[in-house]
C-alpha cells in the first residue's frame, strides 16, 4: 500500500447507525486531517492531529467523533448522522502541521445516510 | 461573502486550448496558495503551490498569484483530455497548521 488509504469506500448508513471510517497513510507523515466533501461546496476542514493530537476541530457537532491513535492511523466515529452528513469524507496527511499546505489525500469515502 | 470565490463552470475546451482558472479571496493574511486537481472518484493531488506573489512554472502548468488584487490563477498550456478534471484553489495563513481554505473547485473538460 501506498499513500493515503481510506476504507470502506463507500458506506450507507441509517441515522441511529454507528459506523466508523478509517485512513491510513504509508508517508511517514506527522499530521493528518479529515474533511468533508459536499456536491457544490468547498472542501470543509473538519479535524486536524499533530503527532496524535488533536490541534483543530473546525465546529463540528458531537455526532462526529475523530481518533487518531499513532501518526498513521486516523478514524471518524459516526453516530445518529443526519441525511445532510451524506458527503465524500477525505482524510488527507502532511508532514508538519506548519507545512500543510502540501497534503496528500486519500480517496474518500462516500457515506450515504438514509 | 465567501473567503475564496471560484467559478464551478463546467469548463469546456479543444484539446490545445489555453485554460486560464481563477480564484478571488478576501483575506489578506492568505500567504500559501495551492491549487489541488481532483479527477472522478478520487481525492484531491497538489499540482502547484505558490509562496506569496508571483509566477511559478511546471511543465504546461503556471500559477500566478497577485496578492495586491486577491487574486489567483492558474494556466494551462497546450492542454490534453487527461487534463479534464476538477481543478480546487486553496490558500493558507502563515503558521496556520494546515487550515486550508478551499474554492469551490471549477470542472474543466478538455475534448479531443
Amino acid at each position: 500500500e501506498t499513500g493515503v488509504t481510506q476504507t470502506p469506500r463507500h458506506l450507507v448508513m441509517g441515522m441511529t447507525n454507528k459506523k466508523s471510517l478509517k485512513c491510513e497513510q504509508h508517508l511517514g507523515h506527522n499530521a493528518m486531517y479529515w474533511y468533508k466533501q459536499s456536491a457544490k461546496k468547498p472542501l470543509e476542514l473538519m479535524f486536524v492531529y499533530s503527532l496524535e493530537e488533536r490541534v483543530e476541530n473546525n465546529s463540528v457537532p458531537s455526532r462526529f467523533s475523530p481518533e487518531c491513535p499513532n501518526s498513521s492511523h486516523l478514524f471518524l466515529h459516526l453516530h445518529t448522522l443526519q441525511p445532510e452528513d451524506s458527503a465524500l469524507y477525505l482524510c488527507a496527511s502532511s508532514q508538519e502541521p506548519g507545512q500543510g499546505y502540501e497534503q496528500y489525500f486519500g480517496p474518500g469515502t462516500r457515506l450515504t445516510v438514509t | 461573502q465567501k473567503e475564496v470565490e471560484q467559478d464551478p463552470g463546467p469548463l469546456s475546451v479543444p484539446e490545445g486550448a489555453i485554460v486560464s482558472l481563477n480564484c478571488t479571496y478576501s483575506n489578506s493574511a492568505f500567504q500559501y496558495f495551492m491549487w489541488y486537481r481532483q479527477y472522478s472518484r478520487k481525492g484531491p493531488e497538489l499540482l502547484m503551490y505558490t509562496y506569496s506573489s508571483g509566477n511559478k512554472e511546471d511543465g504546461r502548468f503556471t500559477a500566478q498569484v497577485d496578492k495586491s488584487s486577491k487574486y489567483i490563477s492558474l494556466f494551462i498550456r497546450d492542454s490534453q483530455p487527461s487534463d479534464s478534471a476538477t481543478y480546487l484553489c486553496a490558500m493558507s495563513e502563515r503558521n496556520q497548521g494546515g487550515k486550508l481554505i478551499f474554492g469551490q473547485g471549477t470542472e474543466l473538460s478538455v475534448k479531443p
